[in-house]
């Protein structure tokens, strides 16, 4: 079983829509949760942290579930400026090799 | 304030080559982490370097190997490439992990990377 496991996608969305995603993760001894995204051929960049009790920015909303493994990304009022790959990474403790990176889900947003 | 630098942006080389690829990381932060990102993948540790020391380094051969300089500055070198050397190698800078809270903000900041193919 891999470590954090995402849905590749594409994701195809219409514009206003919401969409959501999640994340599945191994390590029952993980620590920290994070959403990152990236654009064509750009960096990764961090969205959210994702809490224990879930937390939401703005049109962003991250919940986790420790007790079923999993992260969850909704994004409301979809715009096209959202399409992106999102990160999912999960921190299990240890230094920078307990940082492990999804493959990432495609999402695109149609006008 | 700069954020993480990367040089070259993009390059190209043939197999059994060697590269070395530079990052400055953004200022404040004394960690840098290096990152492989094939194409449809996640980034992949390499190693991260702190007090210019490696101190942790994923699944990668000998071949990766790398630096850091007193002003925290960072190189990554790659020695007789192969064709699945071709990537996106990201640099990414921290605080030293022990120093880091619960919080995402300061977790990794990356920079635009370093393309590299290998024909």
């Amino acid at each position: 079983r891999k470590e954090v496991e995402q849905d590749p996608g594409p994701f195809n969305v219409p514009e206003g829509a919401t969409v959501a995603f999640n994340c599945t993760y191994s390590n029952s001894a993980s620590q920290s949760f994070f959403w990152y995204r990236q654009d064509c051929r750009k960096e990764p960049k961090l969205l959210m942290s994702v809490y224990s009790s879930g937390n939401e920015d703005g049109r962003f909303t991250a919940q986790l579930n420790r007790a079923s493994q999993y992260i969850s990304l909704l994004i409301r009022d979809s715009k096209l400026s959202d399409s992106a790959t999102y990160l999912c990474v999960v921190y299990s403790g240890g230094g920078a090799d307990g940082l492990t990176f999804g493959k990432g889900t495609h999402l695109i947003i149609q006008p | 304030d700069a954020g993480v630098t990367q040089s070259p942006t993009h390059l190209i080389k043939t197999r059994g080559q060697q590269v070395t690829l530079r990052c400055s990381p953004k200022s404040g932060h004394d960690t840098v982490s290096w990152y492989q990102q094939a194409l449809g993948q996640g980034p992949q540790f390499i190693f991260q370097y702190y007090e210019e020391e490696e101190r942790q380094r994923g699944n990668f051969p000998d071949r990766f190997s790398g630096h850091q300089f007193p002003n925290y500055s960072s190189e990554l070198n790659v020695n007789a490439l192969l064709l699945g050397d071709s990537a996106l190698y990201l640099c990414a800078s921290s605080l030293v992990f022990r120093k880091i809270t619960n919080s995402g903000a300061n977790v990794l900041t990356f920079g635009a990377g370093s393309r590299l193919t290998v024909l």
